[in-house]
């Protein structure tokens, strides 16, 4: 079985200040990991993605997370905050024979002026 | 690019109706997958199909029927509409049997149940 927590349902940060979303999952084999940004009133749309190369991965719009095996965690990060980042950002796993994703609650990312 | 599309944005349904949710994809994606979106609940899965007239259950298909008759269209049925099924739902497609493959997704309907 594999689960996802995303610490936070809500994060608050400045515009131009660090952006971190925390994300850990739980898998008994090597995981799939995903994170997902949905604008309002649309659908989710993949922002980046790590299947077992690179444990630093770049996605769109200037995020990247980075995959912890000894910690479990997949974190999401971007330097500098625009006010067009806010939105809600899912983390995912998928693994073990299935291929079906596993979502997080997910977190919304609310960016002050 | 791979384009999911959702029949309605919007509905508004009276309970005990017998409402259908279409979802059609442009790109020959095998899987297909129905999803109930809730604040603070994240998603939660319905059904999903893996082939034509394929159907499996998802975490929460209680309430909820599905129909694939054609590859390209996946049809959400709600047999018998209840309050408790105002939600935003989710449809998505992905390239056959991969873990690591990606979830493409429509803009979601807005089902509201009076």
């Amino acid at each position: 079985a594999q689960s996802v927590t995303q610490l936070g349902s809500h994060v608050s940060v400045s515009e131009g200040a660090l952006v971190l979303l925390r994300c850990n999952y739980s898998s008994s084999v090597p995981p799939y990991l995903f994170w997902y940004v949905q604008y309002p009133n649309q659908g989710l749309q993949l922002l980046l993605k790590y299947t077992s190369a690179a444990t630093l991965v770049k996605g769109i719009n200037g995020f990247e997370a980075e995959f912890k095996k000894s910690e479990t965690s997949f974190h999401l990060t971007k330097p500098s905050a625009h006010m067009s980042d806010a939105a809600e950002y899912f983390c995912a796993v998928s693994g073990g024979g299935s291929y079906i994703p596993t979502f997080g609650r997910g977190t919304s990312l609310i960016v002050h002026p | 690019d791979v384009k999911v599309t959702q029949s309605s944005r919007y509905l508004v349904k009276r309970t005990g109706e017998k409402v259908f949710l279409e979802c059609v994809q442009d790109m020959d994606h095998e899987n297909m997958f129905w999803y109930r979106q809730d604040p603070g609940l994240g998603l939660r899965l319905i059904y999903f199909s893996y082939d034509v007239k394929m159907k499996e259950k998802g975490d929460i298909p209680e309430g909820y029927s599905v129909s694939r008759e054609k590859k390209e269209r996946f049809s959400l049925i709600l047999e018998s509409a209840s309050t408790n099924q105002t939600s935003m739902y989710l449809c998505a497609s992905s390239l056959s049997g991969q873990q690591k493959n990606i979830q493409y997704f429509g803009a979601g309907t807005r089902l509201s149940v009076l």
